[in-house]
């Protein structure tokens, strides 16, 4: 199976300021034969499902804010978010879907400092 | 609007068994492969496994966890998909989402409690 681990497990960051959390997976999830990384963030609020914010680790999903952007490819990859809101507060996943199982990261927990 | 309604949650015992649905509209549902995903209170993302269309076969696949317990199945005619949960266990506690593996979305969410 391939392992996620994202760091730092939480961070906190003034409003306005840039966010950016780390996701690594045990071995690439880049596909040669199209050059696409099968990578994907999800937002999760609490009491509420996870929303798909970035697909193929760069693409941001339809009505997302360009505040939110995904960059990285093979193992490594980055979440910015640039300039933070009040409404950005959320846990924050990365999930492969190279391979099944389509493994999660542990989360990253954003809060306002 | 691409909406998932999960339901069937509920109060189960040890090694009983329960059956979620989740009932799609909004897309072409026959079209998409669809995935089980839980979480357990305070917890991360689980992915529990997906089935695919009837064009793949509807070729399904477990995670490590509830293979040989959980069965994934779908109803083409009713926009539904099924997980068939059996020998229930209280590490099986979670809220169960389902989701449509083409445009992301995802339902609300129903909640299996596993105890005695």
């Amino acid at each position: 199976d391939i392992v996620m681990t994202q760091s730092p497990d939480s961070l906190a960051v003034s409003l306005g300021e840039r966010a950016t959390i780390n996701c690594k997976s045990s071995q690439s999830v880049l596909y040669s034969s199209n050059n696409k990384n099968y990578l994907a963030w999800y937002q999760q609020k609490p009491g509420q499902p996870p929303k798909l914010l970035i697909y193929w680790a760069s693409t941001r999903d339809s009505g997302v804010p360009d505040r939110f952007s995904g960059s990285g490819s093979g193992t490594d990859f980055t979440l910015t978010i640039s300039s933070l809101q009040a409404d950005d507060v959320a846990v924050y996943y990365c999930q492969q879907y190279y391979s099944t199982p389509r493994t999660f990261g542990q989360g990253t927990k954003l809060e306002i400092k | 609007e691409v909406q998932l309604v999960e339901s069937g949650g509920g109060l189960v015992q040890p090694g009983g068994s329960l059956k979620l649905s989740c009932a799609a509209s909004g897309f072409t549902f026959s079209g998409s492969a669809i995935h089980w995903v839980r979480q357990a209170s305070g917890k991360g993302l689980e992915w529990v496994g997906r089935i695919r269309s009837k064009a793949d076969s509807y070729a399904t696949a477990y995670a490590a966890s509830v293979k040989g317990r959980f069965t994934i199945s779908r109803d083409d005619s009713k926009n539904t998909a099924y997980l068939q949960m059996n020998s229930l266990k209280t590490e099986d506690t979670a809220v169960y989402y389902c989701s449509d593996g083409d445009s992301g979305a995802w339902g609300q969410g129903t909640l299996v409690t596993v105890s005695s």
